[in-house]
């Protein structure tokens, strides 16, 4: 069945650090992918997303490139800040109704 | 702000109670779906309505039901509570039952079953 890995955390970094967080996914036929965040207390927002092969998505410094040959969705900043701590959950949608989920990854960056 | 709104923020019910939580999707959205996010876990789909049909569900049992209502409003029923429905319940709402509707979810609501 459809399916999402991410990488383990809980992931701790300094202010300025590069950000790698690892997304692998197994499903049938071209999903869509996608980064959402979850602030404590929160619910989810959505980060970025692409929809299909070679598709780079970005914003608020953050990108992610769907690529297809190696079923991955790695999410990446150059220079992660205090505020960017949070959970993190890569996700894919499949068909036209479910968003499925990785369990999720808590960072926090430290001053 | 994704202009999806739910409620209460946190409920306390204790085992075989019945519960409703709401939601409110943005306006003009026809579709909304439900979560389930037990504590550390990524969210569980529930099921999905579209045009106040249901048409998708996960892994849930029955006690798990669902309204959609012309306002774009809708609700979850949880009947039977269990110990393990404790959990936040999200849903997210999307113009279009389609691929291309971008969901955005609401804040939440966190349920605890005694």
């Amino acid at each position: 069945g459809d399916s999402v890995t991410q990488m383990e955390g809980p992931v701790t970094l300094s202010e300025e650090a590069f950000l790698t967080i690892n997304c692998t996914y197994t499903a049938t036929g071209y999903p869509s992918l996608f980064w959402y965040v979850q602030y404590p207390g929160e619910g989810l927002q959505l980060l970025l997303k692409a929809t299909k092969a070679d598709d780079k998505g970005s914003n608020k410094g953050f990108e992610a490139t769907y690529r297809k040959e190696t079923t991955s969705f790695h999410l990446e900043k150059g220079s992660v800040q205090v505020s960017d701590s949070a959970v993190y959950f890569c996700a894919l949608l499949p068909g036209a109704q479910k968003l499925v989920f990785g369990q999720g990854t808590r960072l926090t960056i430290n001053p | 702000e994704t202009g999806v709104t739910q409620s209460p923020t946190h409920l306390i019910k204790t085992r075989g109670q019945q519960v409703t939580l709401r939601c409110s999707s943005q306006s003009g959205h026809n579709t909304v779906s439900w979560y389930q996010q037990a504590l550390g876990q990524g969210p569980q789909f529930i099921f999905q309505y579209y045009r106040e049909e249901e048409n998708g569900r996960g892994n849930f049992p029955p006690r798990f039901s669902g309204l959609q209502f012309p306002n774009y409003s809708s609700e979850l029923n949880v009947n039977a509570l269990e110990l393990d429905d404790s959990a936040l319940y999200l849903c997210a709402s999307r113009l279009g039952s389609g691929r291309e509707g971008t969901q955005y979810f609401g804040p939440g609501t966190r349920l605890t079953v005694l």
